[in-house]
């Protein structure tokens, strides 16, 4: 079975800072590893998704992840924040042979002008 | 394109009653998931589908929860005798395929709100 532990559950950040979240999972397997951003009122969006290869993966709107094995970490990075980076935020695991996904308790970033 | 549809979006139930959750995937999609949100947790696993047959229900809390895909495209979630823990928002995705790798795409979601 896979866990994983969201560090911050709440990130207040100002227009245009860097923003850092932080994910750390557990498995004994193979693992692929995912951030889902849910915006007020509507579904869980996929933002990116690491699976095999680059250890660095990007997504259309700015944000970055990192896998790293050895410290068994998928932190989420922007440069700069808009004011519509403002959600909640959750990192998720499953194993390379499973279908299930296993969420963290979640990040809310609040973006202030 | 069409996404995943829930209905009800918010279900006000007293303790007791019976409710039904729907699910529309999106067409074509094979594997369906319903996960449980918890306020303040991110989702839970509950079931699973491949079309029709339910190939994974471990995540269902008690023998009240119960979900079906007859005919391997709409599912529904069904919670009898309600009891106040179990007001959460449900969540239903489905994937084209199933493996790990596939995106798997979310409904908005039903708040269930058990008084």
């Amino acid at each position: 079975a896979q866990s994983v532990t969201q560090l911050d559950s709440q990130v207040p950040v100002f227009e245009e800072a860097p923003v850092e979240l932080r994910c750390n999972y557990s498995s004994s397997v193979s693992v692929y590893l995912f951030w889902y951003v849910q915006y007020p009122n509507q579904g869980l969006q996929l933002l990116l998704k690491y699976l095999s290869g680059s250890t660095l993966v990007e997504s259309i709107n700015g944000f970055e992840a990192e896998f790293n094995k050895s410290q068994t970490s998928f932190h989420l990075r922007k440069p700069s924040v808009h004011i519509s980076d403002t959600a909640e935020y959750f990192c998720a695991v499953t194993g390379a042979n499973d279908y299930k996904l296993s969420f963290g308790a979640g990040t809310t970033v609040t973006v202030r002008a | 394109g069409a996404g995943v549809s829930q209905s009800p979006r918010y279900k006000v139930a007293k303790r007791g009653q019976d409710v039904a959750l729907r699910c529309d995937p999106i067409s074509g999609h094979v594997s369906l998931f319903w996960y449980q949100q918890a306020l303040g947790q991110g989702p839970e696993f509950l079931t699973y589908f491949q079309n029709e047959a339910q190939l994974d229900k471990s995540g269902l809390p008690s023998d009240r929860f119960f979900a079906e895909r007859p005919e391997g495209s709409v599912s529904t979630l069904k919670i009898q005798r309600t009891q106040q823990e179990d007001s959460a928002v449900y969540l239903c995705a489905s994937s084209l395929v199933t493996s790990g790798g596939y995106e798997q795409y979310f409904g908005p979601g039903t708040r269930l709100t058990v008084t």
